[in-house]
């Protein structure tokens, strides 16, 4: 187990198309995480999961951002019709109910 | 609502000085409180949360709830300590609450030989 790892590391797309990352945990680790970053600014929380239920869905994000955890394995945040103001590094962790979260690299999204 | 504050975006010191990065919180509940660190090209790690109360690579950091305040300290500072910090925090409430991190900004510390 080589930790949380995220796909793909980089995406550029145009303003309206729809992107979906995906984020593997640490196998065995029942809580997944999605946290945004955007330049200058520390992790913003965006939605977490416990298994295959999602606890809380973003709030501060509008309902273009959708995210699933089937069979509570991997994960994928999707983004509909992305803006400008989209482009950030999307960031996932995973954690063993409350300890430690470790995060993955990151998805950096670049909206044209 | 839950804030976490560090006032400090860069911080420069030199090797063997000591150092104290800044974070204020503001939780009106009971919170947990952790200091992230990414070393340049890694990915975002644990240093250490103040329930364990461990001294991690010299860094110490003790929860002062009356001025709500968690401040990471070192006493020596090394040049492999060169990288961005984050103070954060969730509830120490079981349950779902739990594990949501509210981050602060992050400060860079650049430590010179």
């Amino acid at each position: 187990d080589t930790g949380v790892s995220q796909n793909p590391r980089h995406k550029i797309t145009k303003r309206g198309q729809n992107v979906t990352f995906r984020c593997d945990p640490i196998s065995e680790h029942n809580r997944l995480y999605w946290y945004r970053q955007t330049l200058g600014q520390g992790p913003e929380f965006l939605t977490y999961f416990q298994n295959e239920a999602q606890l809380e869905k973003p709030r501060l994000l509008s309902d273009r951002f959708s995210a699933e955890r089937p069979k509570g394995s991997f994960s994928t945040l999707e983004i509909q019709r992305t803006e400008q103001g989209d482009s950030a590094m999307y960031l996932c962790a995973s954690s063993r109910d409350r300890d430690e979260q470790f995060f993955g690299p990151g998805t950096r999204l670049t909206v044209l | 609502a839950q804030r976490v504050t560090q006032p400090e975006k860069l911080l420069s010191v030199f090797k063997g000085a000591p150092v104290e990065l800044k974070c204020n919180y503001s939780y009106s509940g009971s919170p947990e409180l952790f200091w992230y660190v990414q070393y340049s090209r890694q990915r975002l790690q644990l240093l250490l949360r103040h329930i364990s109360r461990e001294s991690i690579k010299g860094f110490t950091a003790d929860l002062n709830k009356g001025e709500t305040s968690f401040h990471l300290k070192k006493p020596f500072a090394q040049e492999e300590d060169s990288a961005m910090y984050y103070c954060a925090l969730t509830s120490l409430a079981g349950g779902t609450s739990y594990g949501k991190l509210t981050f602060g900004q992050g400060t860079i510390l650049t430590v010179h030989p």
